[in-house]
């Protein structure tokens, strides 16, 4: 099993709404990342998280969250998020190399 | 043809020819290359890797060429199809690369079109 899923497809949430995107795999990969991604451009890097512990945080806004519950799953936490945050979010999973796998992505869009 | 600026980049090419994806990567130290296809609605898919002791490597109706004393990475690939039409990404890895963990920086991608 080579997949990513993500949960759900689409999300449409106003400014003072709390929801959550979800990923799973089951491929046994022990890193896990979330990107987002804006129209016509490529993914940028917001978390990553290397044995179900946060390694990289990109410098992104308090109002995203993420959390590890077990090296299978990742999620991100939205919380009064702004319009300029509706974007296309990617999870990809990696075991010991660059090549990570990665979802179909959430279309987030905030009104 | 190509087309820049606040666009996509974009390759229009013939089904059958063949195509070239051009890709400049910033970091000189950088060990590991990446391309990656993104079709419409869906996340980017793996095609093909390059580690930077190589200067190419040949999958399944791809090439990878990396020059790396001007830092450019190309991806060919063969006899097109429309099912090739995507959006194709370079992403580069860093050196001293350990553990599980790989932090890719992407390029700006290139939008190919394949015309039936």
């Amino acid at each position: 099993d080579t997949e990513v899923t993500q949960t759900p497809k689409h999300l449409v949430m106003g400014m003072t709404n709390k929801k959550s995107l979800k990923c799973e795999q089951h491929m046994g990969h022990r890193a896990m990342y979330w990107y987002k991604q804006k129209a016509k451009k490529p993914p940028e890097l917001m978390f990553v998280y290397s044995y179900e512990k946060l390694s990289i945080n990109e410098s992104v806004p308090s109002r995203f969250s993420p959390e590890c519950p077990n090296s299978s799953l990742l999620n991100l936490h939205l919380h009064a998020l702004q319009p300029e945050d509706s974007a296309l979010y990617l999870c990809a999973s990696s075991q010991t190399t660059y090549e990570q796998y990665f979802g179909p992505g959430t279309r987030l869009t905030v009104t | 043809g190509e087309s820049v600026g606040l666009h996509l980049p974009t390759l229009s090419v013939q089904e059958g020819d063949n195509s070239i994806i051009n890709c400049a990567y910033s970091n000189s130290a950088s060990d590991y290359f990446i391309w990656y296809k993104q079709e419409s609605g869906k996340g980017p898919q793996f095609i093909i890797d390059i580690r930077s002791n190589m200067d190419k490597r040949q999958g399944q109706r791809v090439t990878v060429l990396l020059n790396k004393t001007v830092k450019h990475l190309s991806l060919q690939i063969a006899a097109t199809q429309p099912g090739d039409s995507a959006v194709y990404f370079c992403a580069e890895g860093p050196e001293n690369y350990g553990g599980s963990q790989g932090n890719l920086i992407f390029g700006k991608g290139t939008k190919l079109s394949v015309k039936p």
